[in-house]
């Protein structure tokens, strides 16, 4: 199986200041049809989780452009530009490159200074 | 506008079976792969089985492998987990999620599975 690593699993931000997460997995998730399929979830304090990125660099409809996701093979990274207080919460990486099983990174919580 | 609607859970003994369910709107449900996805509580997203648009091959992860079961009904736009022996570990919210490609687009609003004797 695929180990998806993320770090920090704890990430304390100042309101309006960057935050970083990144996403390592075991094996390169490059598909044989070329795409890399890593994506990012967020979920909210009681919520389900919601995607924000998929195949590694491509948003969502309605998520904010201050959202970015970038990397390659076995190195990704999820980037908030300037935090707000709605991005509270925990999220997730996913690979769905080699399945069974599709595996998420541990999540990493998002919380305002 | 597309929705994942879920019902099913409960509180239930070891060794006993429920089922769940996740209603689709809003797309056509046929044209697309289904998963369910669990989380334990205070824990991370652990995938459960997914099921192929056609309904053609399904998988599992190895924990429940022979007692849960996943099918669809494209007829009634329905997903369904059908979950025998339950064990304790088995507790978590689950969600149902679509497949568009090689990820899960859209989620259900969780639905939760205590067991517990």
């Amino acid at each position: 199986d695929v180990v998806m690593t993320q770090s920090p699993l704890s990430l304390p931000v100042t309101l309006g200041q960057p935050a970083s997460i990144s996403c390592r997995s075991s094996q390169s998730l490059v598909y044989s049809d070329g795409n890399t399929y890593l994506s990012w979830f967020q979920q909210r304090p009681g919520q389900s989780p919601r995607r924000l990125i998929y195949k590694v660099s491509n948003r969502d409809s309605g998520v904010p452009d201050r959202f970015s996701g970038s990397g390659s093979g076995t190195d990704f990274t999820l980037k908030i530009s300037r935090v707000e207080a709605e991005d509270v919460g925990v999220y997730f990486c996913m690979q769905a490159t080699h399945w069974p099983p599709y595996t998420f990174g541990q999540g990493t919580k998002l919380e305002i200074k | 506008q597309v929705h994942l609607v879920q019902s099913g859970g409960g509180v239930v003994q070891p060794g006993r079976s429920l089922r769940l369910s996740c209603v689709a709107s809003g797309y056509t449900f046929s044209i697309n792969g289904m998963h369910w996805v669990r989380q334990a509580p205070g824990k991370g997203l652990e995938w459960v089985a997914a099921i192929w648009h056609d309904g053609s091959k399904r998988y599992y992860t190895d924990s429940v492998k022979g007692r849960f079961t996943i099918s669809r009904d494209d007829s009634q736009n329905t997903l369904y987990l059908q979950m025998n022996g339950l064990r304790v570990e088995d507790t978590a919210v689950y969600y149902c999620a679509r497949d568009p490609q090689h990820s899960f687009d859209v989620w259900g609003q969780g639905t939760v599975v205590t067991v517990s004797s």
